[in-house]
């Protein structure tokens, strides 16, 4: 069965550590694609990382970057030098195809990150 | 480009009222999915609307319905309200690609409470 898992259900740091949230999917599928969105207190989703399965390469966006590793199913978020504006909570995404050719998202439970002054 | 718009952005009904929410998907994507987030069942797909019909469903009663224009604004409706309705409604637009792949992007959402 294809799920998301985001065992950390709450982090706080205090600004300027390092933080890394935690992402493990299980899929059948071959191909498929992984996400991370931020959702500030405002309620909208952002998006913020795209990998599909066949690319694990690690990304880096300045502060941001993603460890996508399938040998343990896993897609990794570590924001460097976290400021008090990273508090959000954070979700990590799975999709793949259904058998109709459309996609379909698969939602973990969130991160609630919290950057203490 | 203008982001996903959602109206309204706040509402309170009342139990057995039914209620329409809308949303406009960013300018040129023709799929508009909708999703319930509540604090207990986290993001939860309700269904999924392309060129005017419903390409997919998620498991919610048939109180939910939605529909799409030919301008691909969509609209989603819950009828008879029930307590547990009370939830953020996110709406998410994608452009299709021939790859049949897209990313989401997602609305503000309508914050719904149901008394």
């Amino acid at each position: 069965a294809q799920k998301v898992t985001q065992a950390q259900t709450e982090i706080s740091v205090v600004e300027k550590e390092d933080v890394t949230l935690d992402c493990v999917y299980e899929t059948r599928d071959t191909t498929y694609y992984l996400f991370w969105y931020k959702q500030p207190p405002s309620g909208e989703l952002v998006f913020l990382i795209r990998r599909n399965s066949f690319d694990e390469q690690n990304e880096i966006s300045g502060r941001y970057s993603w460890n996508f590793q399938k040998s343990t199913s896993s897609f990794n978020f570590t924001i460097t030098a976290s400021q008090v504006v990273d508090s959000a909570v954070y979700f990590c995404a799975l999709s793949e195809e259904r058998t109709s050719g459309t996609y379909k998202y698969i939602f973990g439970t969130g991160t609630r990150l919290k950057v203490l002054a | 480009k203008a982001g996903v718009t959602q109206t309204p952005r706040y509402l309170i009904k009342t139990r057995g009222q039914q209620v329409t929410l809308s949303c406009s998907p960013i300018s040129g994507h023709r799929s508009v999915s909708w999703y319930q987030q509540t604090p207990g069942q986290g993001l939860q797909f309700l269904f999924e609307y392309f060129s005017e019909t419903q390409r997919n469903k998620g498991n919610f009663p048939g109180r939910f319905s939605g529909r799409q224009f030919s301008n691909s604004r969509s609209e989603m409706n819950v009828s008879t309200l029930e307590l547990g309705d009370s939830a953020l409604y996110l709406c998410a637009s994608s452009l299709e690609s021939s790859g049949g792949f897209k990313t989401q992007y997602f609305g503000p959402g309508t914050r719904l409470l149901v008394l």
